[in-house]
């Protein structure tokens, strides 16, 4: 079946430094991925998406790019900020499929 | 728009209890979708709904029932709850391009 894995945090920042999040999956066919963020006491909200390979999803300073050969999808951001403190899920929806597979999710933890 | 609304946002039960927790779109989506969150598990996939008249187990359904009520209610039930039901739990609704949409989560506590 498909997974998704993600990079094991906390990952503990300064602000200004740049952001690395590693997330790689396995698919049977062709999936669109996903970013979710999460911040303390909410649900998750879609960050970015890409839908095919090759595709470079970005919001808010965030980017990532649809990388088939590699089935990665790494989140970065050149510059944090406190408020980008956070969980990052990864995630892949298959067309035909109901059901999304998410990473467990990688805390930010970025200090002033 | 609302989106994805939940009620309530939190809850305290005692074992044994039973309780209905209730998610409403608005967003003319088909799937419906209801998941725990617990500490260190991720999301995990409880029921879901993918249109309107029909509900599927997902990952952890035991000690659940849900209800699509019609396009844009989904309800989750609890006969009979229990400590290990302690959670956030999650509704959430699939766009277009297969995004979720996720509500506000209900915290529940079951002592």
């Amino acid at each position: 079946g498909d997974s998704v894995t993600q990079m094991e945090g906390p990952v503990t920042l300064s602000e200004e430094a740049f952001l690395t999040i590693n997330c790689t999956y396995t698919a049977t066919g062709y999936p669109s991925l996903f970013w979710y963020v999460q911040y303390p006491g909410e649900g998750l909200q879609l960050l970015l998406k890409a839908t095919k390979a090759d595709d470079k999803g970005s919001n808010k300073g965030f980017e990532a790019t649809y990388r088939k050969e590699t089935t990665s999808f790494h989140l970065e951001k050149g510059s944090v900020q406190v408020s980008d403190s956070a969980v990052y899920f990864c995630a892949l929806s298959e067309g035909g499929s109901y059901i999304p597979t998410f990473g467990r999710g990688t805390s930010l933890i970025v200090h002033p | 728009n609302a989106g994805v609304t939940q009620t309530p946002k939190f809850q305290v039960l005692k074992t044994g209890q039973s309780m209905t927790l209730q998610c409403a779109q608005d967003m003319n989506h088909n799937s419906m979708y209801w998941y725990r969150q617990d500490p260190g598990m991720g999301l995990r996939l409880i029921y879901y709904s993918a249109s309107e008249g029909t509900t599927d187990k997902g990952e952890v359904p035991n000690g659940y029932n849900v209800s699509r009520l019609n396009k844009r209610e989904f309800s989750l039930r609890l006969e009979s709850a229990a400590p290990s039901q302690t959670s956030v739990y999650f509704c959430a609704t699939t766009g277009a391009s297969y995004e979720q949409y996720f509500g506000p989560g209900t915290r529940l506590t079951v002592t």
